[in-house]
């Protein structure tokens, strides 16, 4: 099963937007709606903060939000703030009952 | 209160079989749609998941790994272990183990264990 595809790096302004993309295939990513992203700061476990492509859990800001086309999902952080900035991870789970993740996106708030 | 904790040798020869051990609490994993899933990360890069065991007793394993993973679950002690044999250099990593209930994320985790492979 190979990693789902995110993009190395992205940055933005504090109060800007961005989004962060995670391409799969049909027998993950589009293939079913188990897309999750999770927030890890350096030395620290990850957080969750969208399950099910586009669903919160309880505690986690509204800034952040989840969607998927096709074999893409991408989570996007509004009003960003220096606390965001962390390395983002995508997973999905698989035809062969697996779960993937994606390489990962360090986000840098500049 | 859900934690879990990680526990097990912070160093290992190649060759030799890694031992982990997941404490829980918070939680019973006799509870329907409960799971835990084993999930490593090497130094500087992406998280990868290794395995999982739900309440019922069902285990799902890397594909890429599954030859060398084994799990299992103490209910009664509120355990799970993980074991994966012949062990290498590349199989250093933070070790972390992590909670799912009828879904696919993991919304609690472990500190995470780093085990390094080396003679």
């Amino acid at each position: 099963q190979s990693a789902l595809t995110q993009p190395a790096s992205v940055s933005g302004s504090p109060g800007q937007s961005i989004t962060i993309s995670c391409t799969g295939t049909s027998s993950d990513v589009g293939g079913y709606d188990s897309v999750s992203w999770y927030q890890q700061h350096p030395g620290k476990a990850p957080k969750l903060m969208i399950y099910d492509v586009s669903n919160r859990p309880s505690g986690v800001s509204n800034r952040f939000s989840g969607s998927k086309s096709g074999n893409t999902a991408s989570l996007t952080i509004s009003g960003l703030q220096a606390e965001d900035e962390a390395d983002y991870y995508c997973s999905s789970y698989t035809s062969s009952s697996t779960l993937v993740f994606g390489g990962g996106t360090k986000l840098t708030v500049l | 209160q859900v934690t879990l904790k990680e526990s097990g040798p912070a160093l290992v020869k190649p060759t030799q079989t890694l031992t982990l051990t997941c404490t829980f609490s918070g939680f019973s994993l006799s509870t329907t749609g409960m799971r835990v899933s084993w999930i490593r990360q090497s130094p500087g890069k992406a998280l990868e998941w290794l395995a999982r065991i739900d309440w019922d007793n069902d285990k799902f394993y890397s594909t890429s790994l599954k030859t060398r993973l084994t799990i299992s679950k103490d209910t009664s002690k509120n355990q799970v272990v993980l074991t994966l044999t012949n062990m290498d250099p590349v199989d250093t990593a933070t070790y972390y183990c992590a909670r799912g209930y009828s879904s696919s994320n993991f919304d609690y985790w472990g500190q995470g264990t780093l085990v390094t492979v080396s003679s």
